[in-house]
């Protein structure tokens, strides 16, 4: 069974770093074809692809954002960091991770976890 | 990037009416299109894959058609249950990207 889970902070302040970790359990980061990704959603609003690191370290990031965010992976953990520079109200969200196998759709997703952005 | 309109942005039907919910691509991206139902507070739920292919343990009054360019999600008796937002999404390209989402209420 594939599980996922957000964790970090709920409250930021502007220009601050984002640090999330996803703990997954059930699969392998380090089988071929296994990715973990980072989608986000602001209240109310459609979700946006952040990130996304495949088993064999390969990493994708949305254009629009890609100077602000690094994604890693530490396999012997079950982990994925995310990191968001220079936090702003507007990135006020709640942020998923999810488990992607190559070239398929996002099935497993975690609960998300929000992330407001305020002084 | 690749491009997703979904249409409408909202929708109010009364329960068994036929549900239908459009996403159109920017350029061609095959079969590779997916749709989700969110609730609130939820994160999305994997309906269909493959712009047709029903997901396990799915109803089968969800489907989805449509190939390149044009796809087509219809919810063929609506339930009350289905009161959710629904999204498309591409993953044929990185970024993987996602409609602009439809409000479903009942009537």
């Amino acid at each position: 069974q594939i599980t996922l889970k957000e964790s970090g902070p709920t409250l930021v302040k502007p220009t601050q770093t984002l640090t999330l970790t996803c703990t997954f359990s059930g699969f392998s980061l380090s089988t071929s074809g296994v990715g973990v990704g980072w989608i986000r959603q602001p209240p109310g609003k459609a979700l946006e692809w952040l990130a996304l690191i495949y088993w064999n370290d390969d990493k994708r990031y949305s254009p629009s954002l890609k100077s602000r965010l690094t994604i890693t992976k530490d396999t012997s953990k079950n982990q994925v960091v995310l990191t968001m520079t220079n936090m702003d109200p507007v990135d006020t969200a709640t942020f998923f991770c999810a488990h992607r196998q190559w070239l398929r759709p996002i099935k497993y997703w975690g609960q998300g976890t929000l992330v407001t952005v305020s002084s | 990037d690749v491009q997703m309109t979904q249409s409408p942005s909202s929708l109010s039907a009364s329960v068994g009416d036929r549900v239908t919910i459009t996403c159109q691509a920017s350029q061609d991206i095959n079969k590779y299109l997916s749709w989700y139902q969110q609730k609130p507070g939820k994160a999305p739920k994997l309906l269909i894959y493959d712009a047709s292919n029903l997901e396990t343990g799915v109803p089968s009054r969800f489907s989805g058609s449509g190939s390149g360019t044009d796809f087509t999600f219809t919810i063929s008796s609506l339930q009350p249950e289905d009161i959710a937002t629904y999204y498309c999404q591409q993953y044929d390209n990185l970024p993987i990207t996602f409609g602009q989402g439809t409000r479903l209420e009942i009537k």
